[in-house]
């Protein structure tokens, strides 16, 4: 079956740098994948997504790279600010999560 | 625009009891799903409806959990009788589609934590 997951449970960062937070997959089925931000007390949000044939994909401040060859996937999140401190899941077309990377941004 | 609500937000209740989690999705979401979460675990998908018709349901763990979307708008998940791992948050969601990318970003109520005890 498929999974997904995280390669680290917890990254700290320092404010203004930027955090990169992996994800691993097993199925390639997936036609495209999902990052989402969770905060303390509320739902996954969407972040960014990729579609399968796509190798990167560029946001405000975020960006997703995608390796198809490793089954990975990263965010990466520039200039990294407080409200960034979050939990992150990566989600493929099938309705799976990973474990989630807690980041924490130091002030 | 309301975004996904849950309620309640919190239920502790005692292992045998039965307990009734609802979700109201945005409206004009013909796709609703339910996710648990257990404690530092990942996000686990329970099941998907399509209106009111159940389109997936390989999530569900046993019996004891019955999912209904009746006329398709807000969804309920019974627990009967609840069991200690059942304890967890109880997220919902819904999108537009499924099956196409764009319209399948979905929108999470803020959860229903449930402790048994």
């Amino acid at each position: 079956g498929e999974s997904v997951g995280l390669h680290l449970p917890t990254l700290s960062v320092q404010e203004g740098d930027n955090s990169i937070i992996n994800c691993a997959y097993s199925n390639s089925a997936s036609d495209y994948f999902i990052w989402y931000k969770q905060e303390s007390g509320k739902g996954p949000q969407f972040i960014i997504d990729i579609r399968s044939n796509m190798d990167k994909r560029q946001g405000q401040r975020v960006t997703v790279l995608l390796n198809k060859t490793v089954k990975h996937l990263s965010l990466q999140i520039a200039a990294t600010q407080p409200g960034d401190s979050a939990v992150y899941f990566c989600a493929g077309s099938q309705f799976y999560f990973g474990t989630g990377t807690s980041l924490t941004v130091i002030p | 625009e309301a975004g996904v609500t849950q309620f309640p937000s919190h239920s502790v209740i005692e292992k045998g009891q039965t307990v009734t989690l609802r979700c109201d999705p945005i409206s004009g979401h013909d796709n609703l799903y339910w996710y648990r979460r257990v404690m530092g675990k990942e996000i686990k998908f329970l099941l998907h409806f399509v209106k009111e018709s159940k389109q997936d349901e390989s999530g569900m763990p046993n019996n004891r959990f019955l999912a209904e979307r009746t006329g398709g708008t807000y969804s309920t998940l019974k627990v009967q009788p609840a069991e200690l791992e059942d304890s967890g948050v109880y997220f919902c969601a819904s999108s537009q589609g499924y099956t196409y990318l764009a319209k399948n970003i979905q929108y999470f109520g803020a959860g229903t934590r449930l402790s048994v005890l």
